[in-house]
């Protein structure tokens, strides 16, 4: 069956911390990988990854893929209270049908 | 970037009633779309892809005739709950496929 995972389920840091997340997969097919950042109202579309080792930077925040090992981190420098939020990723298996993560919980206090 | 509008953005109704949502893709014509379901703290979860033309797959443990899905044009599917009860009250989120899928801003519905 194919599975995305994502850890950790949540995290708290202090506003300028440097975090790390992390989303594995296991799927039978593989496009693409996503990554979104969710506030209060629906996803917003952060990075689309598809080639191994090639790093996607905006601002603060980048990601890299390795399709060998199976897995993608989404980093974010110098976080900001602004940065809380849930960011998902997902992973298109050549559908458009994504499969989702269960998501990490960030929380950047003051 | 490709825009997808929901509305309505926040409807309560009271249990027995049907509420439809409306999803539309604003400067992009979809051949398919997807609606989904979130729980609070969760993940989106599936419930069906929506296929210009043609019937609504489901995701398995959705009820279809529950979750009425129709994509009449290119740019407009519509989620009709039918017979709303309390436990259905949720965030709906639609997105429409370009290259990749553009989610709409959600539907938080809430059933007394």
């Amino acid at each position: 069956e194919d599975k995305v995972v994502q850890s950790p389920l949540s995290l708290v840091v202090h506003e300028g911390d440097t975090v790390t997340l992390n989303c594995s997969y296991e799927v039978t097919n593989f496009r693409s990988l996503l990554w979104y950042k969710q506030e209060k109202k629906a996803p917003t579309f952060l990075f689309m990854l598809t080639s191994s080792g090639i790093e996607k930077k905006s601002g603060r925040l980048s990601s890299i893929l390795d399709k060998k090992e199976l897995f993608s981190i989404l980093n974010i420098t110098a976080t900001q209270t602004g940065d809380s939020a849930i960011y998902l990723c997902a992973v298109d298996p050549g559908t458009y049908k994504y499969i989702f993560g269960t998501g990490t919980r960030l929380k950047v206090l003051a | 970037g490709a825009v997808v509008s929901q509305h309505p953005s926040r409807v309560i109704c009271k249990s027995g009633t049907s509420v439809k949502i409306e999803c539309r893709s604003l400067d992009f014509q979809a051949t398919t779309m997807f609606w989904y379901r979130q729980f609070p703290k969760q993940s989106l979860m599936l419930m069906a892809t929506s296929n210009e033309g043609s019937k609504a797959t489901y995701e398995q443990g959705v009820e279809k005739d529950k979750f009425l899905i129709n994509h009449a044009s290119l740019t407009l599917s519509t989620l009709t709950v039918t017979s709303a009860h309390p436990e259905d009250s949720s965030f709906y989120i639609c997105s429409a496929v370009q290259e990749t899928q553009y989610f709409g801003p959600g539907t938080r519905l809430l059933v007394l």
